[in-house]
């Protein structure tokens, strides 16, 4: 029973394709989160969304677009993906003002 | 932007030997979370401070927050193998996570 589901673990392709990572929770929290960590380890918060909206966007190219189906799912969509975008992304989720729960993680690499 | 700040970057301690990590932030925050992350896993979340002064202890780790709320800790006593990984601090209400102390217990 994962609490914060992430497909797929790893992704590997080539500079500007256009790729998705999907997210689910079943813990029936209200925000969910998507971070970016690099190679030393920095945690960076990319967006996160409420209610099914968007509620902070810490300057994040637009080529990064998060889309939520539901309360339940926080996806990211890339385009043009470019050889910075390698890392780790990791989902995440919370009730408001609590504790978050991590996914296990993407990571991505391009080529 | 408000920024926290964590050292050391790194820590080799025996184990059996204790361990701190200090989390600073240049403005007052409302409130602080620790994680940690194991070598290839996820964050996963420690605890919560929100009051002044306030000091919370999880068996061999206590963790505390400033007075003027705006440091934190994270001590470990008598570490063990177990407790090898990377201790995060984050201020929950901007999303911001310290950059992380990297522990590595030798046996």
């Amino acid at each position: 029973d994962t609490a914060v589901s992430q497909t797929p673990k790893y992704l590997v392709t080539q500079m500007g394709n256009d790729k998705s990572i999907k997210c689910e929770q079943n813990l029936g929290h209200d925000t969910m989160y998507w971070y970016k960590q690099d190679s030393k380890k920095f945690l960076k918060i990319m967006f996160s969304y409420n209610n099914k909206e968007l509620i902070i966007n810490e300057t994040v190219p637009n080529r990064f677009s998060p889309k939520s189906p539901d309360k339940a799912h926080l996806n990211l969509h890339i385009n043009s993906l470019e050889l910075g975008d390698s890392a780790v992304y990791f989902c995440a989720s919370s009730r408001t003002a609590n504790e978050q729960f991590f996914g296990p993680g993407t990571r991505l690499t391009v080529l | 932007g408000q920024q926290v700040m964590q050292i050391p970057q790194y820590q080799h301690v025996q184990e059996g030997e204790d361990f701190t990590t200090y989390c600073n932030s240049s403005t007052t925050l409302s409130n602080i979370q620790w994680y940690k992350q194991r070598p290839g896993g996820h964050p996963v979340f420690l605890i919560q401070l929100v009051k002044s002064g306030e000091v919370k202890k999880q068996k061999r780790l206590t963790f505390q927050f400033g007075e003027a709320k705006k440091n934190s800790s994270l001590h470990i006593t008598a570490t063990q193998t177990t407790d090898v990984g990377t201790y995060f601090c984050a201020n929950f209400n901007k999303f911001y996570f310290g950059s992380g102390t990297k522990l590595n217990v030798k046996p």
